[in-house]
């Protein structure tokens, strides 16, 4: 089983939609959780860190469940510069290495 | 401005001829670290360092070499590259560890023909 799962999409989704992804983690040790945004070819940038009582930014929603061991990110609201991929990272639980979910595309049409 | 800074952004070279790739933070940050990113299987870690004269192997270490001789430089070497190792690089810092947010570079682009 990957440590860290993301369903790659892509999410097709009209402007003005809410979207929402999920992310896997098996280990249940992990303690640091994290949504970045990778445009195409571009570095990923930090979305948003994501707290054990969940936590907002705007228009993005960040949510973890520690009992199933996931994390989700909701966009409501979609923009047409929302188009990208969301990788969510998952760090610690004895490592220091992080560990990358492979992505989710998001493509947000008019 | 807070930048990880990486030269070159894109370079052609042929297999077998040592090239290193530059990563340098402004941030005075400890940890820094090497991504490669190929197409469907995501960003893997190469190497990472937590501190000066620390570093450690990352999930695909074989290949290449990097050194912590300063805080905030943190250069990859590829001794003697090859057609497998043609990706898109990322270095990226953080304040201390792995357990918080990463800053990441510009990207590499890197064709071994």
């Amino acid at each position: 089983r990957k440590e860290v799962e993301q369903d790659p999409g892509p999410f097709n989704v009209p402007e003005g939609a809410t979207v929402a992804f999920n992310c896997t983690y098996s280990n249940s040790a992990s303690q640091s959780f994290f949504w970045y945004r990778q445009d195409c070819r571009k570095e990923p940038k930090l979305l948003m860190s994501v707290y054990s009582s969940g936590n907002e930014d705007g228009r993005f929603t960040a949510q973890l469940n520690r009992a199933s061991q996931y994390i989700s990110l909701l966009i409501r609201d979609s923009k047409l510069s929302d188009s990208a991929t969301y990788l969510c990272v998952v760090n610690g639980g004895g490592s220091y290495i992080p560990t990358f979910g492979r992505g989710t595309s998001l493509i947000v049409h008019p | 401005e807070a930048q990880v800074t990486q030269n070159p952004r894109y370079l052609i070279t042929v297999t077998g001829k040592k090239l290193t790739v530059t990563c340098s933070q402004n941030m005075n940050h400890e940890y820094m670290s090497w991504y490669r990113q190929d197409p469907g299987l995501g960003l893997r870690q190469i190497y990472y360092s937590m501190n000066v004269e620390v570093t450690d192997k990352g999930d695909v270490p074989e290949g290449y070499k990097v050194s912590r001789k300063e805080k905030r430089n943190f250069p990859l070497i590829l001794e003697s590259p090859s057609p497998n190792q043609t990706s898109l690089y990322f270095c990226a810092s953080s304040l201390t560890g792995g357990l918080q947010p990463q800053h990441f570079g510009d990207g590499t682009r890197l064709s071994i023909l």
